[in-house]
């Protein structure tokens, strides 16, 4: 069954260092997302994608964060100067034509130490 | 912005039990979706709801859509160790590449 699967799965980072997480979206899917879930909390959203350009993002996606596809399979998320506040997994998820049915990736847990 | 709260915030049941929870909004949304989470793992799409009024069911899971549009329940019957997790309700305001709210979650354990 096809999936979301996410790199790492785990990034440890210090303060102000830059980081990019990976995402390879179901292939024949059109509109990509970013989320994240602080520990124990719900799950937020980042950024949508769609067309090659960013659709929506909410008031966390501030300058420091940028998303990305590079080629025809990966989408990524680079947050500039990672702050202790950034600690969180983070979700990426797809989905096809509709836009409606969201299919997330495993996460990637990044800590700032 | 949108809020969405679950109730209960969590449950403790005996397996073969059944099990209900509901998502409510401050506001309208068109598209109901339901998601559970295992520790340290990604939200798993489980029932997609399209229409005020609309019951749809996946295996020992029914959700259904409320007619205020405001509103979602889900049900599992005939509960087993694996349904323990987390289960979010998502509400999505239209069609197409429009983010997903999510609720504060239900947390549901089994005692064995």
């Amino acid at each position: 069954e096809p999936e979301v699967t996410q790199t790492p799965s785990h990034q440890v980072t210090q303060m102000g260092q830059e980081v990019i997480l990976r995402c390879v979206p179901i292939s024949n899917h059109l509109y990509f997302y970013w989320y994240r879930q602080i520990l124990g909390q719900k799950v937020e959203f980042l950024v949508s994608f769609y067309n090659n350009e960013i659709s929506e993002k909410s008031e966390i996606f501030d300058d420091q964060f940028s998303v990305e596809r590079p080629d025809g399979s990966n989408f990524t998320l680079k947050i500039r100067s990672t702050k202790l506040e950034d600690s969180a997994m983070y979700f990426c998820a797809s989905s096809g034509v509709t836009g409606t049915e969201a299919f997330f990736g495993q996460g990637t847990r990044l800590t700032v130490v | 912005g949108q809020q969405l709260n679950q109730s209960p915030q969590s449950m403790f049941i005996q397996e073969g039990e059944d099990v209900s929870m509901n998502c409510t909004s401050s506001s309208i949304f068109n598209t109901w979706l339901w998601y559970k989470q295992d520790p340290g793992e990604g939200p798993v799409l489980l029932i997609a709801l399209y229409k005020a009024g609309e019951l749809t069911s996946n295996g020992r899971l029914t959700a259904q859509f409320g007619i205020t549009r405001k509103d979602s329940f889900l049900n599992i019957s005939a509960s087993i160790p694996s349904d323990v997790g987390i289960y979010f309700c998502a509400g999505q305001l239209n069609f197409g590449n429009e983010k997903l709210t999510f609720g504060t979650g239900t947390r549901l354990t089994i005692i064995p």
